[in-house]
């Protein structure tokens, strides 16, 4: 079957870096996604990753390793908007999207 | 960059009216739009996908009679709530590519739906 895991909720400090983790299981692959939703609003485009290596984005970065159908999203000099849920998404061959649940960011001063 | 405009963002409505969601694509043209729905503290769920000019593809489990789909132009996508009920109540994202299935989705700003 299809599925994407993520951590359910991670807490980090103002001014640091923090990874979120995904792992993807897809029937086929067209890339992955992320996508970054505050509390009540709709998610917004990040980054999309289809090749293997680092994306840089300025604070955000995005990983992708296909060959271990692993992703992160790295946010570096976090500030306190930076607390949101980050959804990672996986297109399969299809071009579906397999959402995972989301992992809450909290960032504390 | 590309732009989704969803509306109503906030509406309330009583148990067996119907309430039209509008879907916008305002600067570019979308032959596919998505309509998703949320459950709090919970991750986006298709409900179906809409093409342009041709019925919608809903998601097993959702009531194609229930959640009434239309596509009518390249930029207007509309979700129809028949006969709601409160545990309809939920938050409903619409969202659009402009391109190819690599292209990333552009959400509308949701619209949330409770139902007394």
């Amino acid at each position: 079957g299809q599925n994407i895991d993520q951590p359910t909720e991670m807490t980090a400090t103002e001014g640091a870096i923090v990874q979120i983790n995904c792992t993807y299981q897809t029937s086929g692959f067209n890339g992955l996604f992320w996508y970054q939703q505050h509390a009540g609003e709709a998610p917004t485009f990040l980054s999309y990753n289809v090749l293997d290596g680092l994306e840089e984005k300025g604070r955000f970065s995005s990983f992708l390793s296909r060959s271990k159908g692993y992703s992160y999203l790295l946010l570096k000099e976090l500030q306190m908007k930076d607390s949101a849920s980050y959804l990672c998404a996986g297109s399969d061959s299809n071009y579906q999207l397999i959402w995972g649940a989301g992992t809450k960011l909290i960032i504390k001063p | 960059g590309a732009v989704v405009s969803q509306h109503p963002s906030r509406v309330i409505c009583k148990s067996g009216t119907s309430v039209k969601i509008e879907c916008r694509s305002l600067d570019f043209q979308a032959t596919t739009m998505f309509w998703y729905r949320q459950f709090p503290k919970q991750s986006l769920m298709l409900m179906a996908t809409s093409n342009e000019g041709s019925k919608a593809t809903y998601e097993q489990g959702v009531e194609k009679d229930k959640f009434l789909i239309n596509h009518a132009s390249l930029t207007l996508s509309t979700l129809t709530v028949t006969s709601a009920h409160p545990e309809d109540s939920s938050f409903y994202i619409c969202s659009a590519s402009a391109g190819t299935g690599s292209s990333p989705l552009h959400f509308g700003n949701g619209t949330r739906l409770t139902v007394t």
